[in-house]
């Protein structure tokens, strides 16, 4: 079974700065994709970011970034020139890439509050 | 393209009656899939459907839920003889498979369990 670890219950980060928000995971497998979700207090859950773990390369989507670290089994997510609309709870997500059954049953972290204060 | 939807947003029960929950997908997805939230976690995987076929149960799904999804379109999930520990946001999920791995969610019901 594969386990998400979020160990940053709350961050918080002044407008227009940089934050960094940790993930780790357990598992044996080689082939999956990892995620971030943000959930405002709309709940709706927005994908924000995702990773393919056999492409070396971070993903990049504007100004969020991933440092995919697939040894050390970590993906972290920098946030830059944050803005108020980026306040929200994030989830780090796992999802086994199997194909069938697998797609689409994620794991997720506990989450990580963010505040981005003016 | 207008989202996934989930009815009601909010509802409150007595202990021991049944709930129903709606979801309606985005239009061409033929996975749907159901998550419970509790406060303070992230969401656990319960249930999917492809087409209108159940693939997939977790054993978080006790048998006082039942979920469907008649012709491959939205989908209830009934919780019969509700407890307190079912208090929970039940989110739904879709997705089209196999073209693509992103799972769209909705906002959610909000269940509490007096």
């Amino acid at each position: 079974a594969q386990t998400v670890t979020q160990s940053q219950p709350e961050m918080s980060v002044q407008e227009a700065e940089t934050v960094t928000l940790s993930c780790t995971y357990d598992t044996s497998e080689n082939n999956y994709y990892l995620f971030w979700y943000k959930q405002p207090p709309s709940r709706q859950m927005i994908l924000v970011i995702r990773q393919e773990a056999y492409k070396q390369q971070n993903a990049t989507e504007n100004r969020f970034s991933v440092n995919f670290q697939k040894a050390a089994k970590s993906f972290s997510l920098k946030i830059s020139d944050s803005q108020l609309g980026d306040t929200a709870m994030y989830f780090c997500a796992f999802m086994l890439n199997a194909g069938g059954t697998s797609y689409g049953k994620l794991t997720f972290g506990q989450g990580t509050i963010l505040t981005v204060h003016p | 393209d207008t989202g996934v939807s989930q009815d009601p947003r909010h509802k409150i029960t007595k202990r021991g009656q049944n709930v129903t929950f709606r979801c309606d997908p985005i239009s061409e997805h033929n996975r749907l899939y159901w998550y419970r939230q509790t406060l303070g976690q992230g969401p656990e995987f319960l249930t999917y459907f492809q087409n209108e076929a159940q693939l997939e149960k977790s054993r978080l799904l006790s048998d006082r839920f039942s979920a469907e999804r008649p012709k491959g379109s939205f989908s209830t999930l009934e919780i019969q003889r509700t407890e307190q520990g079912d208090s929970a946001m039940y989110l739904c999920a879709s997705s089209l498979w196999p073209t693509n791995e992103k799972l769209f969610f909705g906002s959610g019901t909000q269940l509490s369990v007096l």
